[in-house]
Parts: C-alpha cells; structure tokens; sequence
C-alpha cells in the first residue's frame, strides 16, 4: 500500500546527541514537509521541499537540518543545539503545489530528551 | 502572514448531540481550506476539505462551508458517537507566492463524547 513510513515511532536522545528521524513516501509525490507538535499545541512548520536537493526553513528551523537526495526520502535530524527537542515529530507529502491538493501524513515520530 | 484561529476546548458532548467547532481564517489571496483529524498517538488525518468560495466539504456526516465573507470554515456534524473523539484541525493551503502549498494550522480542538 501506499504511504508515509516514519521512524523510529519513538526515540530517546541524551544531552548533547544528534538524532536523526527517518520519513520516506512511495506515493511519487513531490513536495515533502517536516513539522512539530507540543503536547495541547498546533503544528508548527520546520522544513519544507518541493523538490530534490532544495529544502527550505520553515516557522522554526533552527536546531534542525534536513536533506533531500531522493524524492521519496526526507530525513529530518534534530540536533544539540535544539534546546527543547521533546515533542512529536510528523511528516508530510503532497502531489503538487496546488493549494488544493491534500497534504498526507505519516504516524509520526515520538523524541524524548533524557 | 496567513494565520488559523480555532475556538478553544475542550468540547465534550454526549453521543448523538451537535457539533460545532469554528474556525476563522486570514490569508491573502484564495486559500483552500482543510479539516484534519487526529487519534490519540497518530498522525493527521483529512476529513474534508474545500477549494473555493461556497463549497462545502462533507465526510462521515461532518460538513464545513468555505465563507469568504465571514472568513470562516466552521465543521460540524448533526449526532456525534463515542468514536468522532479525537483533535480536530482546522487549516489553509496557500499556492501563491514562495509558500509552496504548506499548511497553516489551527491551535487543535480537543473533542471527548461519552455515552
């Protein structure tokens, strides 16, 4: 079938750690996202890409890297300098960059700072 | 900036009472308009969405009108069950510009029904 897969579905980073989350789409779409969501918050922007090898920041980048070498594959790492990394992590996709196309999600991804 | 506001919950309702949960919108431009919803520890998923000006989007009994007057996309549903719990979302797609069609989401409605 196809989807989104996410992974690890959860993950614990110690102080001071690189982590990287995995996201990978079979459905050939183009543009792929990354976004963040606190516990009772909305989900704020991180990366974005339309396209292979172009990536751009989103609402709150920083702390965060991204690439995209394949169309189907957009992984996200969170690094130390992201001082409050704790939180639920979704991907994204879409066919286009019509407003009107859906966005799907993958499940998501749970880090944890120990 | 495009911006979603949602009304604040959480909502908790009896099954087979009405729902309502507003949502507003600022954008420039002509946005689509989408509802997702969320299951405790899942990802997003859509419920309805609209395109343009006086469509509405329907999808399990609920239904949301696209109101470019009011700047509104209001989802509601006439008799809710145990299982519409969930986060609903409410947000707007933007083509224009250098947006690249991202989301703008809405803070989250928290919705519990009981028996």
């Amino acid at each position: 079938d196809g989807g989104i897969t996410q992974s690890p579905k959860y993950l614990f980073r110690k102080e001071g750690q690189n982590v990287t989350l995995s996201c990978e789409q079979n459905l050939n779409h183009d543009a792929m996202y990354w976004y963040r969501q606190d516990p009772g918050q909305g989900l704020r922007l991180i990366y974005y890409s339309q396209i292979v090898n172009d990536f751009q920041k989103g609402d709150i980048a920083e702390g965060y890297s991204v690439s995209r070498e394949k169309k189907e594959s957009f992984p996200l790492t969170v690094t130390s300098a992201q001082k409050n990394p704790t939180a639920f992590y979704l991907c994204a996709s879409r066919t286009a960059t019509g407003s009107g196309n859906t966005i799907y999600f993958g499940e998501g991804s749970w880090l944890t700072v120990v | 900036g495009n911006s979603v506001t949602q009304m604040e919950g959480p909502v908790t309702l009896s099954e087979e009472a009405f729902l309502t949960i507003n949502c507003t919108y600022t954008a420039t431009g002509y946005p689509s308009l989408f509802w997702y919803v969320q299951y405790p520890g899942e990802g997003l998923q859509l419920l309805l969405k609209a395109t343009k000006a006086d469509d509405k989007g329907s999808n399990k009994g609920f239904e949301a009108t696209y109101r470019k007057e009011t700047t509104s996309f209001h989802l509601e549903k006439g008799s809710v069950q145990v299982s519409d719990s969930a986060v609903y979302f409410c947000a707007l797609s933007d083509a224009g510009g250098t947006s690249y069609g991202k989301l703008t989401f809405g803070q989250g409605t928290i919705l519990t029904v009981h028996p």
